[in-house]
């Protein structure tokens, strides 16, 4: 059963820390994307990228925030230093091919509280 | 910027009940997407619509897309305690991109 995989599940960190979080794509799938859900502001885009490029991430603070895809089977979001306002739940989703027609698939998120 | 304004914000109903949700905005979509999202868990696509006035079923809900593209309704008929659950609207801009704009989505409690 195909599914996105989103390391960690859960994570408390304190204010000024660095936070990591991982993403194993669907196998297959050339579009990732990271966005970010929140009470206040829904789920938001923060970046995507094809076949491991970065197409868009003009959703992402630049300044604490970065995206990268080492390779096909991993992408990773990483916020340092973290602050209390970057509480959230991070989904990584994938999808194949262009356009909104296909399905995308989103993983189980990674909850972040930042103290 | 682009927003979908979804209403109501909450439901709770009675199981049998019909309901309607609504997702609105003053902007035109290339299309508009349905999810439904359990706790702890991410969205799951129900549908996708594209063309003005169509009309999609899944079983019990009905997906409609505004005449003007800017949009969309689903109606359940006869809710179950499994319809319960965040249903969430997301368009695509024009030129069928996939970047999404979601709304903040209603949450439905469906009560035996």
């Amino acid at each position: 059963d195909a599914r996105v995989t989103q390391t960690p599940r859960h994570k408390v960190t304190e204010m000024g820390q660095e936070v990591t979080m991982r993403c194993q794509p669907i196998l297959g799938h050339n579009t990732v994307f990271w966005y970010r859900q929140t009470m206040m502001q829904g789920l938001e885009l923060l970046a995507y990228f094809r076949n491991r490029a970065p197409l868009d991430d003009s959703g992402m603070p630049k300044d604490r925030f970065s995206a990268e895809m080492p390779d096909a089977t991993l992408a990773t979001l990483k916020i340092q230093p973290s602050e209390p306002r970057d509480s959230a739940v991070y989904f990584c989703a994938s999808g194949l091919g262009e356009g909104f027609r296909n399905t995308i698939y989103f993983g189980e998120g990674s909850w972040l509280t930042v103290v | 910027t682009q927003l979908l304004e979804q209403s109501p914000q909450f439901l709770s109903i009675q199981e049998g009940e019909n309901l309607t949700v609504y997702c609105n905005s003053s902007s035109v979509f290339s299309s508009l997407q349905w999810y439904r999202q359990e706790p702890g868990e991410g969205p799951v696509l129900l549908v996708t619509v594209v063309t003005g006035g169509e009309v999609k079923k899944l079983k019990r809900l009905t997906f409609q897309f505004g005449d003007a593209r800017k949009d969309s309704s689903l109606h359940i008929t006869a809710a179950q305690p499994g319809d319960t659950g965040l249903y969430l609207c997301a368009g695509a801009t024009q030129g069928g991109s996939e970047k999404l704009v979601f709304g903040k989505g209603t949450k439905l409690t469906v009560n035996p």
